[in-house]
């Protein structure tokens, strides 16, 4: 699976636009974008993914670039309840079961 | 649905004591997944199953044995407790195993956090 880079940590205001960069130059044609979260030691929750699209979805926004080497997540409207880290992975479709976690973004929402 | 559940979601352990971790869920889902999560780290996998009396490892399965007699049950079996073992353990769930564009995700359960002395 293609190796992911994201900042450790962002900080948000509540009510802006949060958007979570992730680099994975060496991504390949079949491997997908998946960003999941963790809120305070939960258990990871999907969010959304992707392939070579722009998705949108309820909780998100994933653009990515033309030459799919970077994406970013979206949360148009960040709330208190989006502080959370956000794990950016890249995998084939089928082991999109066998997911592989990096240490992620630490997105701080503010007031 | 109540999804994927864990117990216990709190334990400590002697070092040597065994113990099993319950995993469970309520979807019909054919696969589950064991990961540990270290503080400050990402999740590792340490086994899964793709579907009852299929089993197989994951990146750190060393420790751990698995088994799959009904669709709804993992259960995680830590053999001899070691410190090196302590760890907060999640357990999730997905349709399949091979998730196709648009249709499945994986779920996670609350985690149960262990303590090996």
């Amino acid at each position: 699976d293609a190796k992911t880079t994201q900042p450790p940590s962002m900080d948000c205001a509540e009510g802006r636009a949060a958007n979570l960069p992730c680099n994975h130059s060496t991504i390949s044609g079949n491997e997908y974008v998946y960003w999941y979260r963790q809120i305070h030691s939960q258990g990871p929750q999907y969010i959304i993914h992707g392939l070579k699209n722009n998705e949108t979805n309820e909780m998100a926004s994933l653009i990515i670039t033309e030459d799919r080497k970077s994406s970013t997540l979206i949360l148009p409207h960040a709330t208190l309840r989006d502080t959370a880290v956000y794990y950016c992975i890249v995998t084939l479709a089928g082991t999109a079961s066998k997911l592989t976690f990096g240490t992620g973004t630490r997105l701080q929402v503010t007031l | 649905n109540a999804g994927v559940t864990q117990t216990p979601k709190f334990q400590v352990l002697k070092t040597g004591q065994s113990m099993t971790l319950q995993c469970a869920q309520d979807m019909n889902h054919e696969y589950m997944s064991w990961y540990r999560q270290d503080p400050g780290m990402g999740l590792r996998l340490i086994h899964y199953s793709v579907g009852a009396g299929i089993t197989d490892q994951g990146e750190v399965p060393n420790g751990y044995n698995v088994s799959r007699s009904t669709t709804e049950d993992f259960p995680l079996r830590l053999l001899s407790a070691a410190p090196s073992q302590t760890s907060v353990y999640f357990c999730a769930s997905s349709q399949r195993f091979f998730l196709t564009y648009r249709t499945d995700t994986q779920y996670f359960g609350p985690g149960t956090r262990l303590t090996v002395l």
